[in-house]
Parts: C-alpha cells; structure tokens; sequence
C-alpha cells in the first residue's frame, strides 16, 4: 500500500481553469504538507495543517486554497490557473510537527498551457 | 529566515568511493535536520533524521552529522554504488517553525 498518495499524477490544462490535486495518507500521521518544486527542482512549503487545522501559509496566492477533510486528506485546489503555477507538487505527512521525518508522495506534475 | 545551501551542487564519482556532501544553514536554533534522496520522477524519500540534541546518526553505509554551533551537516556515503545516483537534499526548520525549508541539493551520478 502506497503511505501517501496524490491523484492525478499528471494534470495539463489551460490557464485560467480551476482544478484540483488530491492526497491521501495512510499512516496515522498528523501533520500533513503541500510543497512546490520549481523547473529548477526547488522545493518551497506552501501550507501546513496539524490535526486538520492550518498552521502555516507561506506567500502563496489566495487562488491556491488547502482543504482538510479529515487528517487523512489534505486537497490542494487552484483556482484561475496561470502560467507560473506550472511545476511539481508534492503532498507529505509526519507523525507529528516536531520531530518526524516527512513522508513524501510521488508529486504532481501540473502544466499549464 | 532560514537558508539552507548545498554544496557541491553536482558529483559524479566513480563506483567504491566514499562521498561528503554538505549543507549549511543559517540559523543554528533548529529542532531537527533531515537528510532525502530524490530519484528522477519520485518523490522525496527520508534517509536521516538528527534531533537537534544529536550529533549523528547511521543507517547502512550512510552517516550524517550535525554541528549545530557552526550550522553544518555532512552526509557521509561509504562505498557508493550506482544505485545511490540520486539527488540528495537537506531540510532544516526555518528558526522558531517546525516546517523543514530545503536546500537546492546535490545531484550525484556514480557510474560503474
């Protein structure tokens, strides 16, 4: 079983669409992560939530909005898609906030035309 | 604001070498550092974690250190083989944030 998983795996769409990338852990974890890597590979955090609850939004758009159902699911929907959100997004979780090394999932390639 | 830099940003090294890689930070008030590799198309995947309280930790041939004082780390590869081609990043929390900010990571080829 995949600990932490994101669907889709590939998502090419036109700018301006809104779309939405998913992710699932199955590990029990707490704390869970959405991170964009850039055409240069470089990983930037974009929100946190611990127990479902937001802890940290670092500058990103207000286009971008993290959804947390349950501790289990942390969904990242993007609204009004442009150019420059073109890159990789990887979903990951930790035990806990402090001390655990992140789980990561395969990441999403977004491509926007 | 934590910065984390990696040197050298690329190695290519012949099989059986024992490899340095490193990474520095910029603010020493940290809880943990992280050690991952990334394979082309993957995702991240954890190698070592070293509480603040650490010195260093071991898993198979890998062994990372920490020196909190002068903001460094070392990762030290024994005996590499081919299957650690890789891309290999540090992450460490920005100071006073539990979040892991990466560094750019070190792309390392070992060829047969």
């Amino acid at each position: 079983d995949t600990a932490v998983s994101q669907t889709p795996k590939y998502l090419v769409t036109q700018m301006g669409n809104d779309k939405s990338i998913k992710c699932e852990q199955n590990l029990g974890h707490d704390t869970m992560y959405w991170y964009k890597q850039d055409s240069k590979k470089f990983l930037k955090i974009m929100f946190s939530y611990n127990n479902k609850e937001l802890i940290i939004n670092e500058t990103v758009p207000n286009r971008f909005s993290p959804k947390s159902p349950d501790k289990a699911h942390l969904n990242l929907h993007i609204n009004s898609l442009e150019l420059g959100d073109s890159a990789v997004y990887f979903c990951a979780s930790s035990q806990d906030l402090r001390n655990s090394p992140l789980h990561f999932g395969n990441g999403t390639r977004l491509t926007v035309t | 604001k934590q910065e984390v830099t990696q040197i050298p940003a690329a190695l290519s090294v012949p099989e059986g070498e024992n490899l340095v890689l490193n990474c520095s930070f910029t603010d020493s008030a940290i809880y943990n550092l992280q050690w991952f590799r990334q394979d082309p198309g993957k995702g991240l995947t954890s190698l070592l974690l070293i509480q603040s309280s650490q010195r260093e930790q071991t898993s198979g041939r890998l062994n990372a250190s920490l020196d909190k004082s002068s903001g460094r780390s070392t990762l030290y590869i024994a005996a590499s083989q081919p299957g650690d081609s890789a891309t290999y990043l540090c992450a460490v929390p920005s100071g006073g944030s539990y979040i892991p900010t990466f560094g750019r990571g070190t792309s390392l080829i070992v060829h047969p």
